[in-house]
């Protein structure tokens, strides 16, 4: 099946830093990447539609000077945590679409973010 | 808008026992996808299943059942004679269908912990 590779899968940084997540198709090319948040025990929110080429969409409530996410490629989105702090230690979730066929979904293994 | 509800928030059960996890949707869109997710706890999302809107069809996946109920906006999920690994978080989530088709970005519900006692 699709797969989709998220990196790193686990970092630890100091409060103020800037951290970047990646989000890769390894087998598909995707149009569409979207970015979820996880709090513990919680359920996962969107936060906002990644389009290769375009702009991403963000959600109602997320800051888009804080998350920053560029899809440069039909297989490569980034998101990255600007000056992170404490309140931004989550689990940063992504998928992407098949740009071919059904359209299906498939989500990467998760990168939990420890902010110090 | 739409809504996930899942109303169950922790299920506990022994272990061969069969056990129900209840969804319930909100949409204003005539096309639209439902999705169940199981996570374990090493966070991963494991997929377990796709149904758009104009497929009322139950499934069965091994020991898995899918009962979509369009006229109670129901899309429940049964596990029979239920093991220790399946113990786990289990979401179930909605999307929009987008032109040519596949889904949009997905509502989830609140996820419904589910632990099987050995």
């Amino acid at each position: 099946g699709a797969v989709v590779s998220q990196h790193p899968s686990r970092v630890i940084c100091k409060s103020g830093t800037s951290v970047k997540i990646e989000c890769r198709s390894l087998d598909f090319q995707a149009t569409t990447m979207f970015w979820y948040r996880q709090f513990p025990k919680q359920s996962l929110m969107l936060m906002a539609t990644s389009n290769e080429g375009s702009k991403a969409t963000y959600e109602q409530g997320v800051e888009k000077d804080k998350f920053l996410i560029n899809h440069a490629s039909l297989t490569l989105s980034t998101l990255t945590v600007t000056s992170a702090h404490p309140e931004d230690s989550s689990f940063y979730i992504c998928s992407a679409r098949v740009l071919a066929g059904t359209g299906e979904l498939f989500f990467g293994e998760g990168s939990r973010l420890t902010v110090l | 808008a739409q809504k996930v509800t899942q109303a169950q928030t922790e299920i506990s059960v022994v272990e061969k026992e069969d056990v129900t996890l209840d969804c319930v949707y909100e949409t204003r869109d005539t096309t639209y996808y439902l999705f169940w997710y199981k996570q374990p706890p090493s966070g991963e999302l494991v997929f377990l299943i796709r149904r758009n809107s104009f497929d009322e069809q139950n499934e069965i996946s091994g020991r898995y059942s899918w009962n979509f109920q369009k006229s109670t906006s129901s899309f429940n999920f049964t596990i029979t004679a239920s093991q220790v690994v399946d113990s786990a978080v289990y979401f179930c989530a909605l999307s929009e269908s987008v032109s040519g088709g596949g889904a949009d970005g997905l509502t989830f519900g609140k996820g419904t912990h589910l632990i099987i006692q050995p």
